[in-house]
């Protein structure tokens, strides 16, 4: 089955520790982003990449990083310069061009130690 | 920043009647977006409603969009319990590019047996 596969589904950071979430799709999708969801809240854009090399800064990109080295994969890193990263952080796919969806992956929660 | 503002924020409603969501955009778009999220999974796509585009169906979903007014509606109708979840609206600028959506508030819905 194609989809988007998100790993760890719960993850813990110490204090001071960066932290990388896993996003992998077999979808053949060219695009891949990176949300952030607060509780009660929508979603908010860290990163996105339209191609493999390439990704660019979204809404709230400070203390986070990403690398596009597969068109398959797109990991996150939330940094120890990120002073709030409790949250669940959704991954997304999608192809290039007007008026296409993006299809998701099951997120991961981050709490911290 | 969050450009969709849905309303309202939560919903209750037995099961077999209708429910209403609104959603409020601010700048000029190519396609509206709905989208589900159940609780702690990531987000399901319903359906995209084009600009040139006044109202959509799709099952016992209708969309409507009012790009003067700058606002859509998502109707569910004859709604079952299988229908509670968070509904977010999400909008693909004119401008911009990347194909980056931009994603309302949501509005939880919870369907009483």
């Amino acid at each position: 089955d194609g989809g988007i596969t998100q790993s760890p589904k719960y993850l813990f950071r110490k204090e001071g520790q960066n932290v990388t979430l896993s996003c992998e799709q077999n979808l053949n999708h060219d695009a891949m982003y990176w949300y952030r969801q607060d509780p009660g809240q929508g979603l908010r854009l860290i990163y996105y990449s339209q191609i493999v090399n390439d990704f660019q800064k979204g809404d709230i990109a400070e203390g986070y990083s990403v690398s596009r080295e597969k068109k398959e994969s797109f990991p996150l890193t939330v940094t120890s310069a990120q002073k709030n990263p409790t949250a669940f952080y959704l991954c997304a796919s999608g192809v290039l061009g007007v008026r296409q969806p993006q299809h998701f992956g099951d997120g991961t929660r981050l709490s911290i130690l | 920043s969050q450009q969709g503002e849905e309303d309202p924020q939560a919903l209750s409603i037995q099961e077999g009647e209708n429910a209403t969501m609104n959603c409020s955009y601010k700048t000029s778009i190519n396609n509206l977006q709905w989208y589900r999220q159940n609780s702690g999974r990531g987000l399901v796509h319903l359906i995209l409603i084009r600009s040139n585009e006044r109202e959509k169906h799709s099952g016992r979903l209708r969309v409507t969009l009012d790009t003067s007014k700058k606002s859509s509606s998502l109707l569910i109708t004859a709604s079952r319990a299988a229908d509670t979840a968070s509904y977010f609206c999400a909008t693909d600028a004119l401008t911009g590019g990347g194909n980056k959506l931009t994603f309302g508030t949501g509005t939880q819905l919870k369907v009483e047996l």
